[in-house]
């Protein structure tokens, strides 16, 4: 069956600050993980990538974190502005087979840049 | 939104029709995408289609159907037989590579009245 998720967990933060957004993943054939912000009434917006053979990996004022051994991924942004306001996804896939190119997306954390 | 547009950004059906989403792309991709959002909810995906003239259906195909004739379109039509359309609808692509980057297009709004 759907599974429902109301409520979306939230991220609040002061602007300035930096802030953490986390993600557990459940297939360890995963091997292939980005980070997407979605602005309200918008498509998602790619923000930054990563692949099974790196644990972290730098972009503009972000940094994702993979930890393959607890299947978790973790989106850090500095110095957070109000603009960063925005639901924020990952999502994996894994090469091959019938999953080849296929997303799975995560349900989303709200974040909310309080000036 | 690079280079991916979607038509109509709102659209309002009655009950019984079908209605179709355009999706098209300039991006020179090969593979294309639709999922449907919910509110709080992440996205499913409802067709893929890796090459022309091939799509295979996603985790909730029922109720939709699609068309590849050409490699920059990708139409989703909403049958009748989806009971609860009412959704924003986002079509994506990308170069069709295993590990690939999907990139989004700004969504349709679709409402049942």
């Amino acid at each position: 069956g759907e599974s429902v998720g109301l409520h979306l967990p939230t991220l609040s933060v002061q602007e300035g600050d930096n802030s953490i957004i986390n993600c557990a993943y459940s297939n360890s054939a995963s091997d292939y993980f980005i980070w997407y912000k979605q602005e309200s009434g918008k498509g998602p917006q790619f923000i930054i990538d990563i692949r099974s053979n790196m644990d972290k990996r730098q972009g503009q004022r972000v940094t994702v974190l993979l930890n393959k051994t607890v299947k978790h991924l973790s989106l850090q942004i500095a110095a957070t502005q109000p603009g960063d306001s925005a639901v924020y996804f990952c999502a994996e896939t894994s090469a091959g087979g019938t999953s080849y190119g296929k997303l799975t997306f995560g349900q989303g954390t709200i974040l909310t840049v309080h000036p | 939104d690079g280079g991916i547009t979607q038509s109509p950004k709102y659209l309002f059906r009655k009950e019984g029709q079908n209605v179709t989403l355009s999706c098209e792309q300039n991006l020179n991709h090969d593979a294309m995408y639709w999922y449907r959002q919910d509110p709080g909810q992440g996205l499913r995906l409802i067709y893929y289609s890796q090459i022309v003239n091939d799509f295979q259906k996603g985790d909730i195909a029922e109720g939709y159907s699609v068309s590849r004739e050409k490699k920059e379109s990708f139409p989703l039509t909403v049958t009748s037989a989806q009971k609860n359309p009412t959704a924003f609808y986002l079509c994506a692509s990308s170069m069709g590579q295993s590990r690939d980057t999907q990139y989004f297009g700004p969504g349709t709004r679709l409402t049942v009245l």
